[in-house]
């Protein structure tokens, strides 16, 4: 167990529908970032919150927003889903922003998204 | 934005050999980090090894070191007596020492370790 839960593990849904993905941070850790796996691809990032704010973005879609609650735990949705939407979404996160003592992720185990 | 070069999408290497995956980055900045991530079929993301740009030395984690080649811009992992639990997907990562936490990834080299 890395530390960082992400539920579901798994998701199957239909094209058009809305699902959110969620991650609960390590403890201790301020930042959470969020990336999308296609199949036999590297990893893309979508997203970084650090304590409850947006603080970078990558190649996120329109369609997909997050957010970070006071908890410190994050949710992604993603609407009006589409074939090509189908990846695995990993959450990873660290414990605050560029420093030399942090300068590692933990990552979740990722939710595998089907869309059908 | 910066990038980061796999160029073996496969590698094999047979049981208790040494094996040695290549990755390439394109920077201007002169304070990073560079990492080696193993990928095995559960999917889990696990840290192999990491280095400081600014640290000359190469980093070693038991069977796993690095031969990190700043000026070449270069970032290779070799990893010593091959196990069975090797295989794996492999990704090497950047991430800046001053513009934030993001990581920017390789595609991969997929390693096959044979019995």
């Amino acid at each position: 167990d890395s530390g960082v839960t992400q539920t579901p593990k798994h998701l199957i849904t239909a094209t058009g529908q809305r699902v959110t993905l969620r991650c609960s941070p390590r403890s201790g850790d301020l930042s959470v970032y969020w990336y999308q796996q296609s199949l036999d691809q590297g990893l893309q990032f979508l997203i970084q919150y650090y304590n409850g704010e947006e603080r970078a973005k990558g190649n996120i879609l329109e369609r997909f927003s997050a957010q970070q609650f006071p908890d410190l735990h994050s949710e992604l949705n993603l609407s009006s889903l589409e074939l090509g939407d189908s990846a695995l979404y990993f959450c990873a996160s660290s414990g605050g922003t560029a420093s030399r003592s942090n300068y590692g992720y933990t990552f979740g185990s990722g939710t595998r998204l089907t869309v059908v | 934005a910066q990038t980061v070069t796999q160029s073996q999408p496969e590698m094999s290497v047979q049981e208790a050999e040494t094996v040695t995956l290549s990755c390439t980055y394109d920077t201007s900045e002169s304070d990073y980090y560079l990492f080696w991530y193993k990928q095995p079929p559960s999917r889990q993301m696990i840290l192999v090894i990491r280095q400081e740009a600014y640290k000359q030395q190469n980093a070693t984690e038991n069977r796993f070191s690095v031969n990190f080649q700043k000026a070449a811009k270069s970032f290779s992992l070799k990893i010593s007596d091959s196990q069975l639990g090797d295989a794996a997907m492999y990704f090497c990562a950047y991430r800046s020492g001053n513009t934030g936490n993001q990581f920017y990834f390789g595609t991969g080299t997929s390693l096959t370790v044979i019995p």
